[in-house]
């Protein structure tokens, strides 16, 4: 059982929105900001928001984050193939003086 | 290029040691703060814990699970980061990355948590 939660599942067609989200607590959250990582198969996972909404060089603007009390949300816009991979949110928690992960949302593109 | 490679995996007893490094480069190692995150076969991210830079104190911090067993420690003369696993358990059996804390080069500053650049990760299997 994850900290963090989100849906096991997220599926769209090419061109699509998609969002996945996150929900924590007071101690995560709602009082650290929200990572977002990407992991395709068999690779390790790259860095795809951080800070609840910054992109590092090289993600595309299709991708997006928001964060609104102890929730966040991760927005992919015109779906492609490539984006078929597991998603991961991840925060700090202060109950646990760690970080915590999501488990991972397997993002399926029809 | 920042590159950061894993070595040390293997197949271990249930009791047993292991260390795990991580050989650094395209970076200056000893500014930077360093993580081990693991993931069990067919299963979500797990942090283990960081290590911050000299300059930040370099303290060490761990989850639940691992605390007491597990160290990190860093070489920055080597820019080499370590992971010595002792007491080790079936539920330890996992892919560990090593991975390092995003910090901005112009202010220092560190940003906890932001994982910019991951290696490729080894496997670890307890099993008797």
């Amino acid at each position: 059982q994850s900290v963090l939660t989100q849906p096991p599942s997220a599926s769209g067609t090419p061109g699509q929105r998609v969002t996945i989200s996150c929900s924590g607590s007071s101690s995560n959250i709602g009082s650290h900001t929200v990572n977002w990582y990407q992991q395709l198969p068999g690779t390790a996972p790259k860095l795809l928001i951080y800070s609840n909404n910054q992109r590092p060089s090289g993600v595309p603007d299709r991708f997006s984050g928001s964060k609104s009390g102890t929730s966040a949300s991760l927005a992919i816009s015109g779906l492609q193939s490539e984006d078929e991979a597991d998603y991961y949110c991840e925060a700090w928690d202060d109950s646990l003086n760690g970080v915590v992960f999501g488990g991972g949302t397997k993002l399926t593109v029809l | 290029e920042v590159q950061l490679v894993e070595s040390g995996g293997g197949l271990v007893k249930p009791g047993g040691s292991l260390r795990l490094s991580c050989a650094a480069s395209g970076f200056t190692f000893s500014n930077a703060w360093m993580s081990w995150v693991r993931q069990a076969p067919g299963k979500g991210l797990e942090w283990v814990g960081r290590i911050k830079s000299k300059t930040d104190g370099g303290t060490t911090d761990y989850a639940a699970p691992v605390k007491g067993r597990f160290t990190i420690s860093r070489d920055d003369s080597k820019n080499t980061l370590y992971l010595q696993m002792n007491s080790l358990k079936t539920e330890d059996t996992a892919v560990y990355y090593c991975s390092r804390t995003y910090y901005d080069i112009l202010t220092g500053y560190s940003y906890p948590g932001v994982y910019d650049y991951w290696g490729q990760g080894t496997l670890v299997t307890v099993s008797s």
